[in-house]
């Protein structure tokens, strides 16, 4: 069972160029989730999508851009990438936004 | 928002007992999820709390108390497998999460 897929698994990225983050889930969950993960800060949720077609603004969303154009899918960009975006990207999904959530493996992206 | 503290770092032995407390202040408050990451992996969920007392799942425990807004994971029987970050979590009134910068713990031979 796939589960959760996130690609590329890392990259590294000049800073003003853009990116795009890809995130896929066969579970047919409602409810998605990107959250950046730094040393020391925890996880910090960045945009979030109780369903297919809506999208919502988490704790630091500024620089980055979702849509959410069918269940499976919610991809994260990145219009012009700035070193202070280098970190590590989880995906999320849960059934509901009232269950828990399950992560996909990451991304690690550097922004030189 | 939500304000979450947790010990950076704990070390115990292979068998022993190890407790990690979770403190929090919340503007709402909807259950509480402690998740275990090892090194290079994503979180995965272990843990679900929202009435007050303790859930108990196997070698892991977790209690909450929502009057004192503190929670701790409890796990037995320490494994080498186990040694990990314990990441804590608060979901609000919107359902979403709030997580904690996470417990490394370190199991010893």
């Amino acid at each position: 069972t796939a589960g959760i897929t996130q690609a590329p698994t890392s990259q590294i990225l000049a800073a003003g160029r853009s990116m795009t983050l890809r995130c896929t889930q066969d579970m047919r969950h409602n409810a998605m989730y990107w959250y950046r993960q730094d040393l020391g800060l925890g996880l910090r949720l960045i945009h979030y999508s109780n369903t297919a077609g809506t999208t919502g603004k988490g704790e630091v969303p500024d620089g980055y851009s979702v849509s959410r154009a069918n269940t499976d899918d919610f991809p994260l960009t990145l219009a012009s990438a700035v070193p202070s975006q280098t970190s590590v990207y989880f995906c999320a999904s849960s059934e509901a936004a009232s269950n828990e959530q399950f992560f996909g493996p990451g991304t690690r992206l550097t922004v030189l | 928002g939500q304000n979450i503290d947790q010990p950076t770092e704990m070390t115990a032995t292979e068998g022993a007992i190890v407790q990690i407390n979770c403190t929090y202040q919340t503007s709402g408050f909807n259950g509480l999820f402690w998740y275990q990451q090892h090194a290079g992996e994503a979180p995965t969920f272990l843990s679900y709390n929202v009435l007050d007392g303790l859930e108990e799942k196997g070698r892991f425990s977790s209690f909450l108390s929502r009057s004192k807004g503190y929670s701790y994971l409890l796990l037995k029987e320490l494994q080498m497998k186990d040694s990990a970050s314990y990441l804590c979590a608060v979901r609000d009134g919107d359902y979403k999460l709030s997580f904690g910068a996470g417990t490394t713990v370190t199991v010893r031979a």
